[in-house]
């Protein structure tokens, strides 16, 4: 299995500081790496699929870079409503396996 | 607009079964792979099942492969995840997802999600 690891864990920020969470494939996933948004109590949202592709009705300040083994998802001017905690997925192979997820917060 | 609607979660003993369901709407779901997604209490996403549009395609994450079966209806716009053998660690949320249709694999819509909860 592809094991995914993310870092930092957790982080703290200011309104409108740039956030940038890390995501590391065991193995090369190509562009098959996503991201979600998880707000506390609620279902996932996919932010960004395949790597660098802006979700619809996801706002620009996400974005999202990397091939191969090393991904980042980049938050510009962070904002109060993204509070979440944030997860990366590769669906290269069975089983998809999501990261331990990265918690956002001021 | 795409709405899925999870079903059948409770209570039970380890080692007895369950069968969840989703209803599907708001899309032409038989042209959709779908998944079952699990969350334990306090923590991180679990992919668990997936099955093709046509269900013949089907695989499951390693601790849950011959205790549960997923399966779907297309002529009932449904999806299911039947569970035998439970176990402790098989309580969680458990999410029924949608792919998305311009590029295969990835998630673009959940449900709520339904509460399994094993416990004697």
């Amino acid at each position: 299995d592809i094991q995914m690891t993310q870092f930092p864990s957790a982080l703290s920020a200011s309104v409108g500081d740039r956030v940038t969470i890390t995501c590391r494939a065991s193995q090369r996933v190509g562009s098959y790496l996503h991201w979600f948004q998880q707000k506390s109590g609620k279902a996932p949202r996919l932010v960004i699929y395949a790597a660098s592709s802006l979700e619809s009705g996801v706002p620009s300040r996400f974005s999202g870079s990397g091939y191969g083994t090393d991904f980042t998802l980049t938050i510009d001017s962070l904002q109060p409503e993204d509070v979440a905690t944030y997860y990366c997925q590769q669906t290269y192979t069975t089983p998809y396996t999501f990261g331990p997820g990265t918690s956002v917060d001021f | 607009q795409v709405q899925l609607v999870e079903s059948g979660g409770g209570v039970v003993q380890p080692g007895r079964s369950l069968t969840l369901s989703c209803a599907a709407s708001g899309f032409n779901f038989y042209n959709y792979d779908m998944q079952w997604v699990r969350q334990g209490p306090g923590k991180g996403l679990e992919w668990v099942a997936l099955i093709s549009y046509d269900g013949n395609k089907k695989n499951y994450e390693a601790s849950v492969k011959g205790r549960f079966t997923i399966s779907r209806d297309n002529s009932k716009n449904a999806i299911y995840l039947q569970m035998n053998g439970l176990r402790h660690e098989d309580t969680a949320i458990y999410y029924c997802a949608k792919e998305k249709n311009s590029y295969k694999t990835v998630i673009d819509h959940w449900g709520q999600g339904t509460l399994v909860t094993v416990s004697s």
